[in-house]
């Protein structure tokens, strides 16, 4: 069946400019969670969807970064007014529940900020 | 806050020898993740162990999750270049089962 799939696969933009990142999330799952992974690095949790319940934000940067996810499926993660060090893959990934614990992950979004 | 540590950071094996990576956790967890990420590629699930003293295989590959749920180890016998990656350990916290927190992940190199 299909994967956790990401839009688009890369983004230049200049400082200054919004962007919006996607994620179609597997079909059924209800957990979806967004990292960031700089170059060579390991992976930065920015944020937790579940269900209907309120979002685990803690792990966003800065109120630049802000994301939605609308009828339990798709996700969108917006980042205002981007930096330089914004610039990095942004990976989504999806499991079929809150404790259902393994998680499939999209390709990424490789993110340059100019 | 809770940390889950990875060693080590690089390793540069021969095609044929063995290779280790650590993972250490200043909690306890309740279960603990592997994955491995090829080059330019993203995070692919190995693995999960739950129980204390657990050991898993798969093929050349052996996890084993300690007796006090607080770290674990994967063993790669006579390593293959199709081996080449980084190994990620993700450890779920046992009062919190909602987010993994990850280790910086150990990136392995293997000369043919």
């Amino acid at each position: 069946g299909a994967g956790v799939s990401q839009s688009p696969s890369n983004k230049v933009t200049e400082k200054g400019k919004d962007v919006e990142l996607r994620c179609d999330p597997i079909s059924g799952h209800t957990a979806l969670y967004w990292y960031r992974q700089s170059l060579g690095q390991g992976l930065e949790f920015l944020i937790y969807f579940q269900g209907n319940s309120a979002p685990d934000k803690s792990g966003l940067p800065s109120d630049r970064f802000s994301a939605e996810r609308t009828g339990g499926s798709v996700s969108t993660l917006t980042i205002q007014r981007t930096q330089q060090e914004d610039s990095a893959v942004y990976l989504c990934a999806s499991s079929l529940a809150a404790g259902v614990d393994t998680q499939y992950f999209g390709p990424g979004t490789r993110l340059t900020v100019l | 806050g809770q940390q889950v540590m990875q060693i080590p950071q690089y390793q540069h094996v021969q095609e044929g020898e063995d290779f280790t990576t650590y993972c250490n956790s200043s909690t306890t967890l309740s279960n603990i993740q592997w994955y491995k990420q090829r080059p330019g590629g993203h995070p692919v699930f190995l693995i999960q162990l739950v129980k204390s003293g657990e050991v898993k295989k798969q093929k050349r590959l052996t996890f084993q999750f300690g007796e006090a749920k607080k770290n674990s180890s994967l063993h790669i016998t006579a390593t293959q270049t199709t081996d080449v990656g980084t190994y990620f350990c993700a450890g779920r916290n046992a009062g919190n089962n909602r987010k993994l927190i990850w280790g910086l992940g150990t990136s392995l190199g293997v000369n043919p």
